[in-house]
């Protein structure tokens, strides 16, 4: 079956960088996109990007650009999430999800924490 | 950027009592791609609907959608007490893709 598991919770300093990874199983991984979507404390979602895993081209929603980057590694089927200049604000939960008419699979989450 | 307004904020019903649940968009979604998603405390979104009225694999047929253009609905027929939770509309029709803010429908 399709599973989705991401890395695990994470602590980062204000400025500092985190990378999320993204593992696919269950299916082609260079078949569907890839997109990122995050949620703050007792907040909705927020659509942070899309990831083309075949090819790796990717589309970044406004509000992340400059600061966001998606890749992938084909040859581990994974993906990655990594953002960077890290504020307060960014203290969120971090989902992967495959694209299927809409986002069909999702990963389990990652915490990223961001505080002094 | 297509803004999805949803409501009510909260929808307050007993187990067996029908939900009906709105998303507007500021503008007319692509093609009718328009999904919803639930999401329980803890949990990852589950995809419930696609194409505005398409059921995704395994949701119960009590859950239905509706709608094209700028006005969408999530009906769920009669409530299962694990269906409290809450519900987001999304729209994929264009970039960036966008969510509504959500719909809680907790116990009354």
């Amino acid at each position: 079956q399709v599973q989705l598991v991401q890395s695990g919770a994470e602590v980062k300093k204000p400025g500092a960088s985190v990378k999320v990874s993204c593992k696919a199983s269950g299916y082609t991984f260079i078949s569907y996109y890839f997109h990122w979507v995050r949620q703050a404390p007792g907040q909705g979602l927020e659509w942070m990007g899309i990831i083309n895993p075949n090819g790796a081209s990717a589309n970044y929603a406004q509000k992340f650009q400059g600061r966001v980057t998606m890749t992938r590694d084909t040859s581990t089927s994974t993906v990655y999430m990594e953002l960077s200049s890290l504020r307060s604000e960014d203290t969120a939960v971090y989902y992967c999800a495959r694209e299927i008419e809409g986002l069909d699979s999702w990963g389990q989450g990652t915490l990223v924490t961001v505080s002094s | 950027e297509i803004v999805l307004t949803q409501s009510p904020g909260t929808l307050s019903l007993s187990p067996g009592e029908r939900a009906t649940l709105s998303c507007r968009a500021s503008q007319s979604v692509s093609s009718s791609y328009l999904a919803w998603y639930q999401q329980k405390p803890g949990q990852a979104p589950r995809l419930l609907i696609y194409g505005a009225s398409s059921r995704a694999t395994g949701i119960p047929d009590r859950f239905s959608g509706s709608g094209f253009g700028t006005d969408f609905i999530l009906t769920i027929s009669r409530l299962e007490p694990e269906d409290f939770a809450v519900y987001y509309c999304q729209q994929y029709g264009s970039s960036p893709w966008t969510f509504g803010q959500g719909t809680k429908v907790e116990i009354k």
